[in-house]
């Protein structure tokens, strides 16, 4: 089973800083499975990412995706308001069982 | 607009059978791979398996031997048994869809989630 860690576990950041959040994987998954999630209190997750670099439809510029192999980056530039909530990365690959990241908070 | 609405009971007993539904609306299920994930403060999400539009199934090996996934194209459901449930299975349970291309089975739709307590 592949194994992703974040870090950190909580950003404590202002409205118009810069969020960078960090996705570890335990073995390489390449860089076409890796997505990230946004969750917000009450709602499901919202893929913002996937293939590690690809903006999902609707998804603002300010969230960007980087990273390959066994590192992977989510940054959030500029963040707004409705950015302050839980972001999960998540592998898909073909090395079955898929898995999430344990999550990092973004928080005023 | 295609919509996901999980769908069962809310409370289960203790060695029992956990019994969900997905109903899909706005799209059929062909082409795509359909997911149950559950989330709880312990564990996180977690991926339990999928089924395809075929019928085909794989399960997260935590849940294998207690799983089972079926699917209804004609009724444009899905369904999750979770057999011999204990307390460690409370959480909030959601489906979602996944593209059958590789580089695009993230979770692109989702579930509102159901939350299933598990209590006597």
């Amino acid at each position: 089973e592949i194994v992703l860690t974040q870090s950190p576990d909580t950003l404590s950041l202002s409205p118009g800083e810069t969020a960078t959040l960090s996705c570890r994987a335990s073995q390489r998954v390449g860089s076409s499975f890796l997505a990230w999630y946004q969750q917000k209190p009450g709602q499901a997750p919202r893929v913002l990412i996937f293939g590690a670099s690809n903006r999902a439809t609707g998804i603002p510029d300010r969230f960007s995706g980087s990273g390959s192999e066994t590192d992977f980056t989510l940054t959030i530039s500029r963040l707004e308001p409705e950015d302050f909530a839980v972001y999960y990365c998540h592998y898909y690959g073909s090395s079955l069982p898929w898995t999430f990241g344990q999550g990092t908070k973004v928080e005023v | 607009q295609v919509q996901l609405q999980e769908s069962g009971p809310g409370l289960v007993k203790p060695s029992e059978t956990l019994s969900l539904s997905c109903s899909v609306s706005g799209d059929s299920l062909n082409d795509y791979y359909w997911n149950w994930i559950r989330q709880s403060p312990e564990k996180g999400l977690e991926w339990i398996g999928y089924v395809f539009y075929t019928g085909t199934t794989h399960y997260n090996p935590s849940f294998e031997s207690r799983v089972t996934i079926s699917i209804d194209t004609s009724k444009k459901e899905f369904s999750l048994r979770l057999t011999s449930v204990t307390a460690a299975d409370t959480a909030v349970y959601y489906c979602a869809r996944a593209e059958w291309e590789p580089r695009r089975r993230y979770f692109d739709l989702w579930g509102r989630g159901t939350p299933v307590i598990i209590s006597s």
